[in-house]
Protein backbone atom coordinates (compact mmCIF):
# COMPACT_ATOMS: atom_id res chain seq x y z
CA UNK A 1 0.00 0.00 0.00
CA UNK A 2 0.98 3.68 0.11
CA UNK A 3 3.21 5.06 2.57
CA UNK A 4 4.94 8.24 4.06
CA UNK A 5 7.40 8.43 6.62
CA UNK A 6 8.59 11.71 8.10
CA UNK A 7 11.58 12.37 10.27
CA UNK A 8 11.36 12.24 13.96
CA UNK A 9 10.71 15.53 15.40
CA UNK A 10 10.53 18.26 17.15
CA UNK A 11 12.79 20.08 15.15
CA UNK A 12 14.56 22.65 16.95
CA UNK A 13 16.20 25.77 15.04
CA UNK A 14 17.95 29.40 15.76
CA UNK A 15 16.29 31.85 13.43
CA UNK A 16 18.47 32.04 10.25
CA UNK A 17 19.16 28.52 10.27
CA UNK A 18 19.08 26.11 7.30
CA UNK A 19 15.92 23.24 7.52
CA UNK A 20 15.88 20.46 6.08
CA UNK A 21 13.07 17.52 6.97
CA UNK A 22 13.12 14.38 5.12
CA UNK A 23 10.42 12.59 3.65
CA UNK A 24 10.40 9.26 1.91
CA UNK A 25 7.63 7.27 0.15
CA UNK A 26 6.26 4.19 -0.94
CA UNK A 27 3.48 4.13 -3.47
CA UNK A 28 2.48 2.68 -6.71
CA UNK A 29 2.13 4.26 -9.74
CA UNK A 30 2.93 8.27 -10.46
CA UNK A 31 1.38 9.71 -6.99
CA UNK A 32 2.25 13.79 -6.43
CA UNK A 33 3.49 14.52 -3.60
CA UNK A 34 2.29 17.33 -1.47
CA UNK A 35 3.69 19.17 1.78
CA UNK A 36 0.94 20.66 4.05
CA UNK A 37 1.43 23.14 7.35
CA UNK A 38 -0.43 23.66 10.81
CA UNK A 39 0.17 26.41 12.67
CA UNK A 40 -1.13 26.39 16.17
CA UNK A 41 -4.45 26.78 16.33
CA UNK A 42 -5.63 26.68 12.69
CA UNK A 43 -5.64 24.17 10.05
CA UNK A 44 -3.88 22.53 7.73
CA UNK A 45 -3.02 24.51 4.56
CA UNK A 46 -0.99 23.19 1.41
CA UNK A 47 2.31 24.63 1.62
CA UNK A 48 3.66 23.18 -2.01
CA UNK A 49 3.37 20.29 -4.18
CA UNK A 50 4.71 18.47 -6.97
CA UNK A 51 2.93 16.21 -9.49
CA UNK A 52 6.21 14.34 -11.30
CA UNK A 53 9.13 13.76 -10.90
CA UNK A 54 12.07 16.28 -10.49
CA UNK A 55 9.31 18.93 -10.41
CA UNK A 56 10.39 21.09 -7.48
CA UNK A 57 7.28 22.58 -5.60
CA UNK A 58 8.26 26.36 -3.72
CA UNK A 59 6.28 28.50 -1.73
CA UNK A 60 7.68 30.92 1.35
CA UNK A 61 10.85 29.99 0.79
CA UNK A 62 10.31 26.81 1.24
CA UNK A 63 11.20 23.97 -1.41
CA UNK A 64 10.75 20.50 -2.09
CA UNK A 65 12.16 18.45 -5.30
CA UNK A 66 10.10 15.35 -6.47
CA UNK A 67 12.97 12.47 -6.47
CA UNK A 68 11.79 9.25 -7.86
CA UNK A 69 14.87 7.76 -8.12
CA UNK A 70 15.36 7.92 -4.04
CA UNK A 71 11.41 7.65 -3.39
CA UNK A 72 12.30 11.34 -1.50
CA UNK A 73 10.13 15.02 -0.96
CA UNK A 74 12.48 16.62 1.26
CA UNK A 75 11.36 19.96 2.48
CA UNK A 76 14.01 23.19 2.88
CA UNK A 77 14.09 26.23 3.76
CA UNK A 78 17.39 28.87 3.46
CA UNK A 79 16.59 30.64 6.93
CA UNK A 80 14.01 29.49 9.17
CA UNK A 81 12.26 32.41 10.98
CA UNK A 82 10.25 31.76 14.38
CA UNK A 83 6.79 32.59 12.51
CA UNK A 84 7.67 29.01 10.81
CA UNK A 85 7.64 27.12 13.77
CA UNK A 86 4.69 24.76 12.90
CA UNK A 87 3.97 20.87 11.83
CA UNK A 88 4.86 19.98 8.97
CA UNK A 89 3.22 16.85 6.88
CA UNK A 90 4.61 15.17 3.96
CA UNK A 91 1.60 13.69 1.91
CA UNK A 92 0.84 11.85 -1.27
CA UNK A 93 -2.01 10.97 -3.43
CA UNK A 94 -1.56 7.87 -5.25
CA UNK A 95 -3.41 9.20 -8.81
CA UNK A 96 -5.39 6.41 -10.96
CA UNK A 97 -8.10 8.13 -10.06
CA UNK A 98 -7.53 8.15 -6.14
CA UNK A 99 -7.37 11.54 -4.97
CA UNK A 100 -7.46 10.47 -0.87
CA UNK A 101 -4.39 11.86 0.36
CA UNK A 102 -2.14 9.51 2.33
CA UNK A 103 -0.15 11.59 5.14
CA UNK A 104 2.85 11.09 7.25
CA UNK A 105 3.18 11.24 11.07
CA UNK A 106 3.74 15.48 10.91
CA UNK A 107 7.33 16.68 11.62
CA UNK A 108 6.96 19.67 14.77
CA UNK A 109 9.52 22.55 13.64
CA UNK A 110 10.52 24.89 16.69
CA UNK A 111 12.27 27.93 15.69
CA UNK A 112 13.97 30.13 18.53
CA UNK A 113 14.88 33.71 18.44
CA UNK B 1 -15.17 33.24 1.68
CA UNK B 2 -15.51 31.85 4.80
CA UNK B 3 -13.13 28.36 5.83
CA UNK B 4 -13.94 24.77 6.83
CA UNK B 5 -15.77 25.28 10.49
CA UNK B 6 -15.39 22.58 13.38
CA UNK B 7 -16.74 22.80 16.52
CA UNK B 8 -16.40 22.22 19.28
CA UNK B 9 -12.47 23.09 18.98
CA UNK B 10 -11.67 20.79 22.08
CA UNK B 11 -14.29 18.10 23.73
CA UNK B 12 -13.56 16.08 26.67
CA UNK B 13 -15.52 13.15 27.38
CA UNK B 14 -16.04 10.09 29.97
CA UNK B 15 -15.75 7.01 28.04
CA UNK B 16 -18.98 5.45 27.76
CA UNK B 17 -20.07 8.59 26.65
CA UNK B 18 -21.36 10.04 23.17
CA UNK B 19 -19.68 13.07 21.35
CA UNK B 20 -20.93 14.78 18.25
CA UNK B 21 -18.59 16.39 15.93
CA UNK B 22 -19.80 19.45 13.36
CA UNK B 23 -17.86 20.03 10.45
CA UNK B 24 -19.73 23.58 7.88
CA UNK B 25 -17.59 23.06 4.57
CA UNK B 26 -17.00 25.83 2.15
CA UNK B 27 -20.15 27.17 0.55
CA UNK B 28 -20.44 25.42 -2.77
CA UNK B 29 -18.19 22.23 -2.24
CA UNK B 30 -19.65 18.76 -2.67
CA UNK B 31 -16.86 16.79 -1.37
CA UNK B 32 -16.37 16.81 2.12
CA UNK B 33 -14.15 14.23 3.87
CA UNK B 34 -12.95 13.40 7.90
CA UNK B 35 -9.66 12.46 8.75
CA UNK B 36 -8.16 11.63 12.47
CA UNK B 37 -5.01 11.69 14.16
CA UNK B 38 -4.24 10.24 17.20
CA UNK B 39 -1.40 12.09 18.88
CA UNK B 40 1.76 11.34 17.29
CA UNK B 41 0.63 9.35 14.51
CA UNK B 42 -0.42 9.94 10.79
CA UNK B 43 -3.52 11.93 10.30
CA UNK B 44 -5.98 9.09 8.73
CA UNK B 45 -8.70 9.15 6.13
CA UNK B 46 -11.89 8.10 7.60
CA UNK B 47 -14.55 8.83 5.40
CA UNK B 48 -15.11 11.20 2.03
CA UNK B 49 -18.91 12.43 0.96
CA UNK B 50 -20.07 13.53 -2.11
CA UNK B 51 -23.10 15.84 -1.76
CA UNK B 52 -25.09 13.56 1.10
CA UNK B 53 -23.74 10.26 -0.11
CA UNK B 54 -20.96 8.49 0.95
CA UNK B 55 -18.59 7.75 -1.29
CA UNK B 56 -16.03 6.19 0.77
CA UNK B 57 -15.64 4.86 4.17
CA UNK B 58 -12.94 2.66 4.09
CA UNK B 59 -11.09 4.43 7.28
CA UNK B 60 -13.82 4.23 9.26
CA UNK B 61 -12.60 2.43 12.07
CA UNK B 62 -15.41 0.79 13.55
CA UNK B 63 -19.34 0.65 14.05
CA UNK B 64 -19.48 2.85 17.07
CA UNK B 65 -18.28 5.89 14.78
CA UNK B 66 -21.37 7.21 12.42
CA UNK B 67 -21.14 9.96 10.13
CA UNK B 68 -23.75 11.98 8.14
CA UNK B 69 -24.00 14.83 5.67
CA UNK B 70 -27.92 15.77 5.90
CA UNK B 71 -28.85 17.80 2.54
CA UNK B 72 -24.88 17.79 1.44
CA UNK B 73 -24.11 20.81 3.69
CA UNK B 74 -22.92 19.95 7.21
CA UNK B 75 -21.47 17.04 8.27
CA UNK B 76 -21.50 14.98 11.76
CA UNK B 77 -19.31 12.89 13.10
CA UNK B 78 -21.03 10.60 16.27
CA UNK B 79 -18.60 8.12 18.47
CA UNK B 80 -20.75 6.03 21.03
CA UNK B 81 -19.86 5.15 23.08
CA UNK B 82 -16.45 6.74 22.74
CA UNK B 83 -13.25 4.51 24.14
CA UNK B 84 -10.05 5.52 25.10
CA UNK B 85 -8.32 5.09 21.58
CA UNK B 86 -10.63 7.35 20.22
CA UNK B 87 -9.01 10.41 21.39
CA UNK B 88 -7.01 12.63 19.13
CA UNK B 89 -7.55 15.50 16.85
CA UNK B 90 -10.44 15.17 14.35
CA UNK B 91 -9.73 17.24 11.13
CA UNK B 92 -12.54 17.82 8.29
CA UNK B 93 -11.96 19.34 4.72
CA UNK B 94 -13.72 20.06 1.79
CA UNK B 95 -12.93 20.80 -1.93
CA UNK B 96 -15.58 22.05 -4.93
CA UNK B 97 -14.31 18.79 -7.14
CA UNK B 98 -11.94 15.84 -6.15
CA UNK B 99 -9.09 17.13 -8.27
CA UNK B 100 -9.44 20.60 -6.43
CA UNK B 101 -7.31 21.33 -3.46
CA UNK B 102 -8.53 20.53 0.05
CA UNK B 103 -9.43 22.97 2.39
CA UNK B 104 -8.91 21.84 6.13
CA UNK B 105 -10.61 22.90 9.29
CA UNK B 106 -8.58 23.80 12.18
CA UNK B 107 -10.04 20.44 13.91
CA UNK B 108 -11.68 18.90 16.91
CA UNK B 109 -9.25 17.68 19.39
CA UNK B 110 -11.06 14.92 21.71
CA UNK B 111 -9.80 13.29 24.43
CA UNK B 112 -12.29 10.88 26.08
CA UNK B 113 -10.91 9.69 30.07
Amino acid sequence: GNSVTQMEGPVTLSEEAFLTINCTYTATGYPSLFWYVQYPGEGLQLLLKATKADDKGSNKGFEATYRKETTSFHLEKGSVQVSDSAVYFCALTPGGGSYIPTFGRGTSLIVHP
Amino acid sequence: EAGVTQFPSHSVIEKGQTVTLRCDPISGHDNLYWYRRVMGKEIKFLLHFVKESKQDESGMPNNRFLAERTGGTYSTLKVQPAELEDSGVYFCASSKGQTYGYTFGSGTRLTVV
